[in-house]
């Protein structure tokens, strides 16, 4: 069984600051890291996914996360927020056989102005 | 852009009573899901299904069960809804060609007095 845990519950950071979101999973086999981004009230919406390759993967609006297999995680970063990237972020994990993919608690980012 | 459109988006009702959510997705995907998230913003798999399969979280109580036509509806009934049922119910879609990205819609919120 796949599991992925997110260790911080809240992150706050000003306007302009870098910031590194962070997740862990464990899993033996092959599988998809995944993040997803939650704005209040709102579904889910895919930020960026790692199967192979290259394990610094961008996504949308200038989020970046960096696969590593023998730290067994899979952190988010963003180089400078803006406040609207103050929303919740899941990081997600599943197996290639496809299975549904198992969520992590999630980290609440706010971004002060 | 919203391609997974659920209804209703808020319910409120009794204890023991029926509820039906609907779901339909317009991506021409394979696999639907419908996750719960509780108030605390954890994500749970329900149940996911393709037209060939159908996976029951062992967690899930008997009274949930998902419903589907055709492989672009996936609707969920709770037969005599609980307290403990109060939470945002998501659905989701993927294909397989995709692997594993999840497409959401923006939830159905079940308030259960």
């Amino acid at each position: 069984t796949q599991t992925v845990s997110q260790s911080d519950a809240h992150v706050t950071v000003f306007e302009g600051d870098s910031v590194e979101l962070r997740c862990n999973y464990s899993y033996g086999g092959s599988i998809y890291l995944s993040w997803y981004i939650q704005h209040h009230g709102r579904g889910l919406q895919f930020l960026l996914k790692y199967y192979s390759g290259n394990p610094v993967v961008q996504g949308v609006n200038g989020f970046e996360a960096e696969f590593s297999k023998s730290d067994s995680s899979f952190h988010l970063r963003k180089a400078s927020v803006h406040w609207s990237d103050s929303a919740v972020y899941f990081c997600a994990v599943s197996a290639y056989n496809n299975n549904a993919p198992r969520f992590g608690a999630g980290t609440k980012l706010t971004v002060k102005p | 852009e919203t391609a997974v459109f659920q209804t209703p988006n808020y319910h409120v009702t009794q204890v023991g009573n029926e509820v039906s959510f609907n779901c339909k997705q317009t991506l021409g995907h394979d696999t639907m899901y419908w996750y719960k998230q509780d108030s605390k913003k954890l994500l749970k798999i329900m149940f996911s299904y393709n037209n060939k399969q159908l996976i029951v979280n062992e967690t899930v109580p008997r009274r949930f069960s998902p419903q589907s036509s055709d492989k672009a509806h996936l609707n969920l009934r709770i037969k005599s809804v609980e307290p403990e049922d109060s939470a945002v119910y998501l659905c989701a879609s993927s294909a397989r060609s995709s692997g594993n990205t999840l497409y959401f819609g923006e939830g159905s919120r079940l308030i259960v007095v």
